[in-house]
């Protein structure tokens, strides 16, 4: 079964700064890989798609890699806000199994 | 973008009754739908893939016979907890794939049981 973990579990930081999340998962066979954020007691909200057979996607303040033979992927956040701060998750399909989450808070 | 909803966004019921979720694709066909829940401040689990007109694909771990699926049609599919437990007291959250690959979630059910 397919295992993703993501690390840090949690990461605290001064506004402004750059940060990256990372992702990793144990079955390269995967049709696309997603990250999401998911505020306290909310749903989720897709942040970017990466299919397999592409190595990055940026959206906005937002850069997603993909390293299909290594099992990793990073989200990288750029001048981090207040309002970046909530939960990220990132999930690999087809199932669609999610990753342990980073709890990141940007402080004012 | 794909829109996917949920009904009821909360539920609270008694210990032994059963709860019914609805998960819809309202602009979209889904022909796989899957089925999470989530726990405080715990990643989501995967808990079935249901293909419209078969039976659901149970993870390892989870009572097919407690949780009940249905994926009637390529618009909607439903969970049931049966005879409910506190422990059942979760967030559950769906999600329908399009012919595409990609995956809309909807907002989530929060469920307790008393």
């Amino acid at each position: 079964k397919q295992e993703v973990t993501q690390i840090p579990a949690a990461l605290s930081v001064p506004e402004g700064e750059n940060l990256v999340l990372n992702c990793s998962f144990t079955d390269s066979a995967i049709y696309n890989l997603q990250w999401f954020r998911q505020d306290p007691g909310k749903g989720l909200t897709s942040l970017l798609l990466i299919q397999s057979s592409q190595r990055e996607q940026t959206s906005g303040r937002l850069n997603a890699s993909l390293d299909k033979s290594s099992g990793r992927s990073t989200l990288y956040i750029a001048a981090s806000q207040p309002g970046d701060s909530a939960t990220y998750l990132c999930a690999v399909s087809p199932q669609f199994y999610f990753g342990t989450g980073t709890s990141l808070t940007v402080i004012p | 973008g794909a829109v996917v909803s949920q009904h009821p966004s909360r539920v609270i019921c008694k210990s032994g009754t059963s709860v019914k979720i609805e998960c819809r694709s309202l602009d979209f066909q889904a022909t796989t739908m899957f089925w999470y829940r989530q726990f405080p401040k715990k990643s989501l689990m995967l808990m079935a893939t249901s293909n419209e007109g078969s039976k659901a694909t149970y993870e390892q771990g989870v009572e097919k016979d407690k949780f009940l699926i249905n994926h009637a049609s390529l618009t909607l599919s439903t969970l049931t907890v049966t005879s409910a437990h506190p422990e059942d007291s979760s967030f559950y959250i769906c999600s329908a794939r399009t012919m595409g690959e990609t995956q809309y979630f909807g907002p989530g059910t929060r469920l307790l049981v008393l």
